[in-house]
């Protein structure tokens, strides 16, 4: 079975540039999810969605970061403009549904802004 | 204060002996309770899932809940060097929405 598919693996933009991570899930996973994980910390919860409608979005900085699952398989997050703050690794997690499944973590995104 | 609190530092322990982390959460209607390993550079894998008060154990790792005092541990046993990571806890808020800890660092000395 493939497991969760995330590009590019690394990145490096300059402030106030724009940037966009892409996901594709396991197969049949409805629910996806894109977290922040800075150095040091664990990973936060940007955005869940479920197929293609958003379950939780209410830690994602929406004044620069949006997401779209639009035919509810993969799915891109963006930035836009990047700020010093937003290096992190960013993880995109799927799983069957949203009742008590595990997640299964695709490799990351390293993004380093200059 | 923190959803999920990971307080302990860079934890060492000679190979074989059993390796102890605690956490704690804020939210008292949190149902299931997660421990996930991450290897550097790499993304979290989940090694155990706890639902109800007690222990569950599978192999060498032993999970422990108390709901009453908002805690969860995981016990490894006869640590190996491979086990040498960054262990994170997380908590279920509903919907399969997870909140983690930052996580404890744990190195085995051969």
């Amino acid at each position: 079975e493939a497991g969760v598919a995330q590009s590019p693996r690394y990145k490096i933009i300059e402030k106030r540039q724009s940037v966009a991570f892409w996901c594709n899930p396991i197969s049949g996973h409805a629910t996806l999810y894109w977290y922040q994980q800075i150095l040091g910390q664990g990973p936060k919860l940007l955005i869940q969605f479920q197929n293609n409608g958003v379950v939780d979005d209410s830690q994602l900085p929406k004044d620069r970061f949006s997401a779209e699952r639009l035919k509810g398989v993969d799915s891109t997050l963006k930035i836009q403009p990047a700020k010093l703050e937003d290096s992190a690794v960013y993880l995109c997690a799927s799983s069957f549904g949203v009742s008590s499944t595990e997640q299964f973590f695709g490799p990351g995104t390293r993004l380093t802004v200059l | 204060q923190k959803e999920v609190e990971q307080n302990s530092g860079p934890l060492s322990v000679p190979e074989g002996a059993i390796a102890s982390l605690n956490c704690t959460y804020s939210d008292r209607v949190s149902q299931s309770f997660f421990w996930y390993r991450q290897y550097s550079g790499k993304s979290p894998e989940l090694i155990m899932s706890i639902y109800s008060n007690g222990d569950k154990e599978d192999g060498r790792f032993t999970a422990q809940l108390n709901k009453a005092s908002q805690y969860v541990s995981l016990l490894i046993r006869d640590s190996q060097p491979s086990d040498s990571a960054t262990y994170l806890c997380a908590v279920n808020k509903g919907n399969n929405r997870l909140a983690f800890g930052k996580g404890n660092q744990v190195v085995v000395i051969p």
